[in-house]
């Protein structure tokens, strides 16, 4: 069975700093998928990355940054110079290839960063 | 970027009252999703469909019966739903298999 766990439930910190969520996953595949989505109070789960299991590679896009280590099966994210606009709930997710076609998605239970001035 | 849509944006309906949910993509894929998103909770995966044809039914009470008439158009009808499955109902929608699902806004049903 497929989990992701998101150990922390809130964070708060001051705009400007830097801060980084973390996501720890389980699976069985050796072919899968993860995922990071951020939900601003209006209910839409907006995208941000996706990441195969054969790229290791980080990423970095703007003030957004990712590190993959399959080593210890972390997907972390990190936010540098933090704003009062990324204040929102951010999900990591799991995705495994199905032979009956579309993606069945885990989710962990989030974590609700607040940026605060 | 309005590529999955989702009406109403909010519903509230009685226990006897029978109502529809909405979905539909304007992105070209051919698999449509529909999440359960309860108070403290994860995200719930109800029902799968793939070029119509459903994939997977998560377990899901009969009360929540889908509809996928075409690759676009995904819909949720609602009947004699209980107080608990008040929540946020996402609609989500991805090419192929370990592509990226894009979601919609949701609808957020209280059920009295």
């Amino acid at each position: 069975a497929q989990k992701v766990t998101q150990a922390q439930t809130e964070i708060s910190v001051v705009e400007k700093e830097d801060v980084t969520l973390d996501c720890v996953y389980e699976t069985r595949d050796t072919t899968y998928y993860l995922f990071w989505y951020k939900q601003p109070p209006s209910g839409e789960l907006v995208f941000l990355i996706r990441r195969n299991s054969f790229d290791e590679q980080n990423e970095i896009s703007g003030r957004y940054s990712w590190n993959f280590q399959k080593s210890t099966s972390s997907f972390n994210f990190t936010i540098t110079a933090s704003q009062v606009v990324d204040s929102a709930v951010y999900f990591c997710a799991l995705s495994e290839a199905r032979t009956g076609g579309g993606n069945k998605l885990t989710f962990g239970t989030g974590t609700q960063l607040k940026v605060e001035l | 970027e309005t590529g999955v849509t989702q009406t109403p944006r909010h519903l509230v309906m009685g226990m006897t009252n029978k109502k529809s949910l909405k979905c539909e993509q304007h992105l070209g894929h051919n698999a449509m999703y529909w999440y359960k998103q309860s108070a403290k909770k994860p995200l719930e995966l109800m029902f799968v469909y793939n070029f119509k044809e459903q994939t997977e039914n998560n377990s899901v009470p009969s009360r929540f019966s889908p509809e996928c008439p075409n690759s676009s158009h995904l819909f949720l009808h609602l009947h004699t739903l209980q107080p608990e499955d008040s929540a946020l109902y996402l609609c989500a929608s991805s090419q192929e298999r370990g592509e990226t699902q894009y979601f919609g806004p949701g609808t957020r049903l209280l059920v009295l």
